[in-house]
This record gives C-alpha cells, structure tokens and sequence, in this order.
C-alpha cells in the first residue's frame, strides 16, 4: 500500500518567517494530496489540497507544490502568525487494491511571538 | 448543517467492558470514515462506507473492533471487550463522495480505558 513519510516532526519558526512541511510518497500512481490541520484538542480540517495534473497551488498565504517525477509535495505557509501552530498532516491517496487515504505522521508547528 | 455529530465525546470505562462510539455524518455526504489518533500512529483508517455499505475494514485491528452504518444518518463504532492499549481518540469523519473530496471530521471521541 500506500507509504507517505513526513518531515520534520516538529518545527519552530519565528511570528513572519516562511514554515515548510516536506512528504513523500511511494504509490507513483497516487493522484491527489491534501493537508490537514489539527489545532490543539480540535478536530482536523482541510487546509488546501492538490491533484496531480498540476504543480502547484495557493491559497492566500498557503501554498503546496507537487513533483511527482520525485514524489514528494510540500506545504509552504509565508508571513506565519501565532495562529498557525498547529499540527499539519499530509495524506496521499493510494490507487493500490482499495482506494484509501494515508497519512503523514504529523508536523507540529510551533510560530514564536 | 451541524457538522459531523460525534458522541460522546470523553469516554472513561474499564478493561473488558464494551464499548460503543456513534457518528452522525453530514447530510448529504455518501461517506463515512471511522479514524483512531493515537500519539504512536497517528491518524490511522479503521474502516470506511460509501452508500452506508463497509467498503474497507481492513485497518480494523482485531474482531474486537466493529462497525455498522445502519442507515444514511448513524453510524456506531464498538468495541467488545475493551484494552488499555484501545484508548485513542477517535474521529469519524464524511465525505460527499469517497476519498478525493473534503473531509469532514467530527470532533471526536476520547477513548480511556482503565
């Protein structure tokens, strides 16, 4: 099945700096890749999404890019405020025998006043 | 809409006791999703129906674990007999169709089990 690996596992970025989420996949056939974002004791919630006939996407001061030659995709959020850390999650779906949707471990993303 | 409804949202029960978790999806959403969070695996697919019918259980982990969906609008989660390494928190969530479209998350079920 479908195996999506998350990088880092924790990060800290100053209030205004640019913030990073990096994942890869291994099903090449996988063709759309959302974000979720968990606030403390909340539930997860789509943030952006990206299908596979482009490379990339922006949503004010969100963006996911995607290479599948390399088979990654990565999150970028720019000008971070405080209400930006949070857990975000990656997920891939995986066209492998049942159609499913996998995870990425998580990046808890801490923004500093 | 409400939002997907999940109750109730603490649970505390003893080892051996059964236990069940219920959802209430969207209205109109043809998918219905049951996820455990846990700090060690993170978000992980237990089963999933489209059309109230259990599509994939294969992330069930043991006969423990089962689900119905008896109708469009409820769906329960048991657990018989509950383990300490059972608790979680665990999230259904629903979708208008499958996997390629917004997830709705409820706001979960915190699993302990003493």
């Amino acid at each position: 099945g479908e195996n999506v690996e998350q990088h880092p596992s924790t990060l800290s970025v100053q209030e205004g700096d640019s913030a990073v989420i990096k994942c890869t996949y291994s099903d090449s056939a996988s063709n759309y890749f959302p974000w979720y974002k968990q606030e403390l004791g909340k539930r997860p919630q789509l943030i952006i999404d990206i299908r596979s006939n482009v490379g990339e996407k922006k949503d004010q001061r969100i963006a996911v890019t995607l290479n599948k030659t390399a088979k990654h995709f990565s999150l970028h959020i720019t000008e971070t405020q405080p209400e930006d850390s949070a857990v975000y999650f990656c997920a891939a779906i995986s066209n492998f025998g049942n159609e499913k949707l996998t995870f990425g471990t998580g990046t808890r993303l801490t923004i500093i006043p | 809409d409400a939002g997907v409804i999940q109750s109730p949202r603490h649970e505390v029960t003893e080892m051996g006791q059964e236990v069940t978790l219920r959802c209430k999806p969207i209205s109109g959403h043809n998918s219905l999703f049951w996820y455990r969070q846990t700090m060690m695996r993170g978000l992980e697919l237990l089963i999933y129906f489209n059309n109230n019918v259990p599509i994939d259980d294969s992330g069930m982990p043991e006969d423990r674990f089962s689900a119905k969906m008896p109708n469009a609008s409820f769906s329960t989660l048991k657990i018989q007999p509950s383990e300490p390494r059972d608790s979680a928190v665990y999230f259904c969530a629903s979708t208008r169709d499958g996997f390629r479209t917004e997830a709705f998350f409820g706001q979960g079920t915190r699993l302990t089990v003493v």
